[in-house]
């Protein structure tokens, strides 16, 4: 069965801090990693990684993706209290359709 | 380009009652799929349309069904609703073959 866990599954930071959020897979014929933003209504996508080593860069977002290590981390710099949400790691198969297994989920609260 | 539609977005219903979903994809996507989410079990996968055709199925009972119209418009349906059923649904919507999906707002069931 495919799995997903994210870490950590709670997080509170200040204003201008750095965060680091982290995703491990376990998906059988691995095709791509996703990650999301949910505040309170409707995921909105962030990134899609789909090779190796290669950093996915969107203003303070970063993601890359490690698939020796079947990981990704999302970073996020100078944070807001707008980044607060929960970010949400998903993967797909390569096989038809678009299926996607999610993870828990991190939720990330920054406070002034 | 108009997101994806999900409505109603709000419903209380009681046990035993079924209900329908309904689901407007953004124009051009043919994919549509459900999921569930509840705050125990994160989003969960329920099956995903294309083509008028059910292209795959998540782990739920055969309480949940769906379908899709030829103007990939879908419905989600559940019989017999039980407590537990009680979640956000979110439709989201991808265009053939690719992997970033697209969600709605999500219907906000409510079983008393």
């Amino acid at each position: 069965e495919d799995k997903v866990v994210q870490s950590p599954l709670s997080l509170v930071v200040h204003e201008g801090d750095t965060v680091t959020l982290n995703c491990s897979y376990e998906v059988t014929n691995f095709r791509s990693l996703l990650w999301y933003k949910q505040e309170k209504k409707a995921p909105t996508f962030l990134f899609m990684l789909t090779s190796s080593g290669i950093e996915k860069k969107s203003g303070r977002l970063s993601s890359i993706l490690d698939k020796k290590e079947l990981s990704s981390i999302l970073n996020i710099t100078a944070t807001q209290t707008g980044d607060s949400a929960i970010y949400l790691c998903a993967v797909g198969r390569g096989t038809s359709g678009s299926r996607l297994t999610f993870g828990e989920g991190t939720q990330l609260t920054v406070n002034p | 380009k108009a997101g994806v539609t999900q409505t109603p977005r709000y419903l209380i219903k009681t046990r035993g009652q079924q209900v329908t979903l309904s689901c407007s994809p953004i124009s051009g996507h043919r994919s549509v799929s459900w999921y569930q989410q509840t705050p125990g079990q994160g989003l969960q996968f329920l099956f995903e349309y294309f083509s008028e055709t059910q292209r795959n199925k998540g782990n739920f009972p055969g309480r949940f069904s769906g379908r899709q119209f030829s103007n990939s418009r879908s419905e989600m349906n559940v019989s017999t609703l039980e407590l537990g059923d009680s979640a956000l649904y979110l439709c989201a919507s991808t265009r053939d073959r690719a992997y970033e999906q697209y969600f709605g707002p999500g219907t906000r069931l409510t079983v008393t």
